[in-house]
């Protein structure tokens, strides 16, 4: 089975650190992504990644940043924490145009910016 | 950008009744993926439908794609306490990107 691992189940931080989100996918997926999940909003993609140092903006990118040297890892970063920025983390991974099988999703991140 | 409507939001039933959750699109989708998130969990994917019309089961879980490829849903025939849950449905458009619905948070009442 792929198996999608985020670095942190819990975290807190202060306002206006950096803060950094790692996740590593063990099946040399070519696409990840980063998403938030906040009650009543739903899944949010913030950024995606279709190949190494490849990135494309996805709905809610302001205030993140991405950074994917390795196939296997793709770090999100808060450069500037804010309140605002506290919530669940979730990233996924899947291969290119692959029929029949969907996102594998990491067990999140819940992140607390105080 | 591409957005997914599902309903409903929430849905409480008693154990052995069925359970319906759909998702429109106002565009045509080349896929639409549904997700099934636990509490304290994280979405796991359920199936992904392609071709139009397309009807797929799983046990007591029926899956449909809409003739136009613009809605789907997810059927729950005599739910079981094990079936609590959010469920998402997910649509592709062109892109590896995937847009998810809100959800429906599906209680049962034993």
């Amino acid at each position: 089975d792929v198996k999608v691992t985020q670095s942190s189940r819990y975290l807190v931080k202060r306002t206006g650190e950096k803060v950094f989100l790692e996740c590593v996918q063990d099946m040399d997926h070519e696409n990840m992504f980063w998403y938030r999940q906040d009650p009543g909003l739903g899944l949010r993609l913030i950024y995606f990644s279709y190949d190494v140092k490849m990135k494309e903006k996805g709905d809610i990118p302001e205030g993140y940043s991405v950074s994917r040297e390795k196939k296997e890892r793709f770090s999100l970063i808060l450069e500037s924490a804010s309140t605002n920025q506290t919530s669940m983390y979730l990233c996924a991974s899947r291969r290119d145009r692959e029929v029949g099988y969907g996102y594998t999703f990491g067990s999140g991140t819940r992140l607390t910016v105080v | 950008g591409q957005q997914v409507m599902q309903i409903p939001q929430y849905q409480h039933v008693q154990e052995g009744e069925d359970f319906t959750t759909y998702c429109n699109s106002s565009t045509t989708l080349s896929n639409i993926q549904w997700y099934k998130q636990r509490p304290g969990g994280h979405p796991v994917f359920l199936i992904q439908l392609v071709k139009s019309g397309e009807v797929k089961k799983q046990k007591r879980l029926t899956f449909q794609f809409g003739e136009a490829k613009k809605n789907s849903s997810l059927h729950i025939t005599a739910t079981q306490t094990t079936d609590v849950g959010t469920y998402f449905c997910a649509a592709q458009g062109g892109s590896e990107k995937l847009v998810f619905g809100k959800g429906t948070k599906l209680t049962v009442n034993p």
